[in-house]
């Protein structure tokens, strides 16, 4: 069964630092989503992206956060300079074009130190 | 704007005990309602969502679900627990209104957690 793969599973950085986080969506899916979990709270939708786009973003998706299909399968949340309140387990999920289900990939634990 | 609430933030059981886990929902407009869990060190699975039609779905590992639309509720039941059910259950409302691309609101999720 097709899946949704996320790279590294554990990313530890230095506060002030670049991160990127890669997912690879499944294969006929169209539409992407970046969700993030900080430890022992709710998972929060960071960012839509469809037709090579965002559709929609939330508060927490400054500036200092961008997504990019850099090619035809991976899907990548960059932050540009980290804090420590960026430290949190990231989630990419996909859905197809007609259906309703998101499958979320497996996470990606963020340590800022 | 869409919210979910999860009233219990731990539920401890039994073994082959029944458990209810509670969702609430507000929304402007109709919804799509899902259930997700999470085990330990792992992603979320989803066990089952409510589209549209019969008010009582059901998902994996035995889990049903009804949704209530004047209580607006989607509360979770299994009628016997097992140690492995042990995990986090996540409520989740999403729509596909106005240009919406269908993003998740989560609860804060419910700790179940299983005793011999």
């Amino acid at each position: 069964e097709p899946e949704v793969t996320q790279t590294p599973s554990h990313q530890v950085t230095q506060m002030g630092q670049e991160v990127i986080l890669r997912c690879v969506p499944i294969s006929n899916h169209l539409y992407f989503y970046w969700y993030r979990q900080i430890l022992g709270q709710k998972v929060e939708f960071l960012v839509s992206f469809y037709n090579n786009e965002i559709s929609e973003k939330s508060e927490i998706f400054d500036d200092q956060f961008s997504v990019e299909r850099p090619d035809g399968s991976n899907f990548t949340l960059k932050i540009r300079s980290t804090k420590l309140e960026d430290s949190a387990m990231y989630f990419c999920a996909s859905r197809q074009g007609q259906g309703i289900e998101q499958y979320f990939g497996p996470g990606t634990r963020l340590t800022v130190t | 704007a869409q919210s979910v609430t999860q009233l219990d933030s731990q539920v401890p059981v039994f073994e082959e005990a029944p458990v209810e886990l509670r969702c609430n929902y507000s929304s402007s407009v109709s919804v799509y309602l899902f259930w997700y869990v999470q085990y330990p060190n792992q992603g979320l699975q989803l066990l089952l969502k409510y589209l549209s039609g019969s008010t009582l779905v059901k998902g994996i590992n035995g889990f049903e679900a009804e949704f209530n639309k004047s209580q607006t509720s989607f509360h979770l039941r299994k009628p016997s627990v097992h140690i492995s059910d042990t995990a986090e259950y996540f409520c989740a409302v999403s729509d596909l209104w106005g240009g919406s691309q269908g993003n998740l609101i989560f609860g804060k999720g419910t700790k179940l957690s299983v005793k011999p």
